[in-house]
């Protein structure tokens, strides 16, 4: 069975900083692993997905992915984040032959002024 | 081009109540799922639909929930009769399909039903 660990279920940062979001997973199987972001009272839009080639992904808003399959991370990253960035962000993951999408538990990201 | 459409946006029950969601898919999706988003914690799959039929619904409930796609298009999520710990957000996603192997067809989320059951 798949799993997702999100390492932090808060990260405050402040405007134009760097920010670096955590995610790990656990399968015995090939895997495809997305980043969703979800904005208060909104469903989730996805950020960037990986499914195969380069590790390094990048997806809307600025923001980019590192698949890491020794140590099965998958963490988010941008190099300056703006106020609109706060939002929750959810990794997930899905065996390549499987239909279902596991998700973590989300990280909530905040970024002040 | 319309997203997927969900109503009520919200709603309010006394336990043991019944009470139902509606969605409305993407045109043309084939695959329509429901998740259950309790606060705090990602979603998690309760029912996935291939057109009308059912393709997982090994994390459903079975014995309050209940979900159907008639016509393969529109779908209901039931529950009969609710819990407190069935508070919640209720997404439902719809996707092309049947995918090519080796290929992902993305998910696209609705707004969800936020449910407080008192």
């Amino acid at each position: 069975a798949q799993s997702v660990t999100q390492l932090d279920s808060q990260v405050p940062v402040f405007e134009e900083a760097p920010v670096e979001l955590r995610c790990n997973y656990s399968s015995s199987v090939s895997v495809y692993l997305f980043w969703y972001v979800q904005y208060p009272n909104q469903g989730l839009q996805l950020l960037l997905k990986y499914l195969s080639g380069s590790t390094l992904v990048k997806g809307i808003n600025g923001f980019e992915a590192e698949f890491n399959k020794s140590q099965t991370s998958f963490h988010l990253r941008k190099p300056s984040v703006h106020i609109s960035d706060t939002a929750e962000y959810f990794c997930a993951v899905k065996e390549t032959s499987g239909s279902r999408l596991t998700f973590g538990e989300g990280t909530q990201l905040t970024v002040n002024p | 081009e319309a997203g997927v459409a969900q109503s009520p946006r919200y709603k309010i029950i006394e336990k043991r109540q019944s009470v139902a969601f509606w969605c409305n898919p993407i045109s043309g999706h084939a695959t329509l799922y429901w998740y259950q988003q309790i606060l705090g914690q990602g979603p998690k799959l309760l029912i996935q639909f291939q057109n009308n039929g059912v393709v997982d619904d090994s994390q459903l409930p079975k014995d309050r929930f209940s979900a159907e796609r008639l016509k393969g298009v529109d779908s209901t999520l039931k529950i009969q009769p609710a819990k407190l710990e069935d508070s919640a957000v209720y997404l439902c996603a719809s996707s092309l399909g049947p995918r090519l192997a080796g290929t992902y067809n993305e998910q696209f989320f609705g707004p969800g039903t936020r449910l407080t059951v008192l």
